[in-house]
């Protein structure tokens, strides 16, 4: 199995920029999580998904970001405009939710806006 | 109060020393617990999941008090390798499960 992929490794844009990051979460697995981790606030869990449908949004700072998942083997967090402090390494993780499993992780994405 | 707390650390000990993470968590109902280590600009990786009669892997053991909402990891004989973050995670299962991450607590191993 090749594991949680996410796109791209680094994105450095401009504020005021639309940014689209992408995960390909592991087959099989029912739950897809988006995480945003940072020096000063850790890992925060944004928003996350059960079977394709988006099940708790608190998360997400503000309506610049949204995400989707149009199927089970791909989901996007778009964030637009984008912000300086959006800076931060974004992570996917997939698991699939039966009782106690453990969640495996992308990669992650190192955003970076100017 | 924040959902799951931990002492950030840094946490310096000499090889070979025994050094142990504390973790609380907010929510009594939550169903699952686990230890995820995280090297420098890496991904987390589950280090071990904590059960109720606590468990033990190797040099590694996790504990649960659930009277306290409380979790804890001990390291036995440190290694250099050792050096990393370590996340304290809860799964706060209601309908769907939540999995909320600690802030994390910093070791270095020195030798």
């Amino acid at each position: 199995d090749a594991g949680v992929i996410q796109s791209p490794r680094h994105e450095v844009t401009e504020m005021g920029q639309e940014v689209t990051l992408r995960c390909k979460p592991i087959s099989g697995h029912d739950y897809l999580f988006w995480y945003r981790q940072t020096m000063m606030r850790g890992l925060e869990l944004l928003i996350y998904f059960n079977n394709n449908v988006p099940i708790d949004d608190s998360g997400m700072p503000e309506d610049r970001f949204s995400a989707k998942m149009p199927n089970a083997s791909f989901s996007t967090l778009k964030i637009q405009p984008s912000e300086p402090r959006d800076s931060a390494v974004y992570f996917c993780a997939s698991s699939p939710g039966t009782g106690g499993s453990p969640l495996h992780f992308g990669n992650g994405t190192r955003l970076t806006v100017t | 109060r924040k959902e799951v707390e931990q002492d950030p650390g840094p946490f310096n000990v000499p090889e070979g020393a025994t050094v142990a993470f504390n973790c609380t968590y907010s929510n009594s109902a939550s169903q699952s617990f686990f230890w995820y280590r995280q090297d420098c600009r890496k991904e987390p990786k589950l280090l071990m999941s904590v059960y109720s009669s606590g468990n033990e892997d190797g040099r590694f053991t996790a504990q649960l008090n659930r009277a306290s909402q409380y979790i804890s990891l001990l390291i036995r004989d440190s290694k250099l390798s050792d050096s990393a973050t370590y996340l304290c995670v809860v799964d706060m299962k209601t309908s769907y499960d939540k999995v909320i991450f600690g802030p994390g607590t910093s070791l270095s191993v020195i030798p």
